[in-house]
């Protein structure tokens, strides 16, 4: 099955500065790259995806690159403020088949005022 | 777009006692509901997959006859904690999706405390 790295388990940032979060995934067949931000108490919400059909996305300051030669992807925030700390996790999935994501194992973001 | 509501949002009830969590899609038909369960500084765990109208398929190490899950409809799924102790604790999140090529998006979670 799907295995999916996530690194690193935290991440300290100044606000203001950019952060990344970068993840593996080991079966070429998956096609589908959602990343989600969970707030403490709060269940995940999706903040961007990507297909394998494209290798960036952007949505103003977050970012998402895909390298399917060699299977890994990551997130990308600029500009970052206090209210991007959270947990940020990112998944991979089979879109059209069984679309179950396997998740990484999720990333802590403290951003400092 | 894309809301999915869970209640309760949090729970307590004694060991022994069964608890229904409840999962909607407000504004989309869920063909697909999903099941997870969060452990402290974890990742997600799926639990189970629902269809509308079929029965649930369960991941492996999960006990189908614990933890109940009904989709009657396209707009919900419930999943009732049978017997329950304080292991059960956790934070329990559903996602739902239009189908098996869309995106799945999750309620807001329930936190079930088992005293």
């Amino acid at each position: 099955g799907e295995n999916v790295e996530q690194h690193p388990s935290t991440l300290s940032v100044q606000e203001g500065d950019s952060a990344v979060i970068k993840c593996t995934y080991s079966d070429s067949a998956s096609n589908y790259f959602p990343w989600y931000k969970q707030e403490l108490g709060k269940g995940p919400q999706l903040i961007i995806d990507i297909r394998s059909n494209v290798g960036e996305k952007k949505d103003q300051r977050i970012a998402v690159t895909l390298n399917k030669t060699a299977k890994h992807f990551s997130l990308h925030i600029t500009e970052t403020q206090p209210e991007d700390s959270a947990v940020y996790f990112c998944a991979a999935s089979l879109s059209g088949g069984s679309y179950i994501p396997t998740f990484g194992r999720g990333t802590s973001l403290i951003v400092h005022p | 777009g894309a809301v999915v509501s869970q209640h309760p949002s949090w729970v307590i009830c004694k060991s022994g006692t069964s608890v229904k969590i409840e999962c909607r899609s407000l504004d989309f038909q869920a063909t697909t509901m999903f099941w997870y369960r969060q452990f402290p500084k974890q990742s997600l765990m799926l639990m189970a997959t629902s269809n509308e109208g079929s029965k649930a398929t369960y991941e492996q190490g999960v006990e189908k006859d614990k933890f109940l899950i009904n989709h009657a409809s396209l707009t919900l799924s419930t999943l009732t904690v049978t017997s329950a102790h304080p292991e059960d604790s956790s934070f329990y999140i559903c996602s739902a999706s239009a189908g098996v090529a869309y995106e799945q998006y999750f309620g807001p979670g329930t936190r079930l405390t088992v005293t």
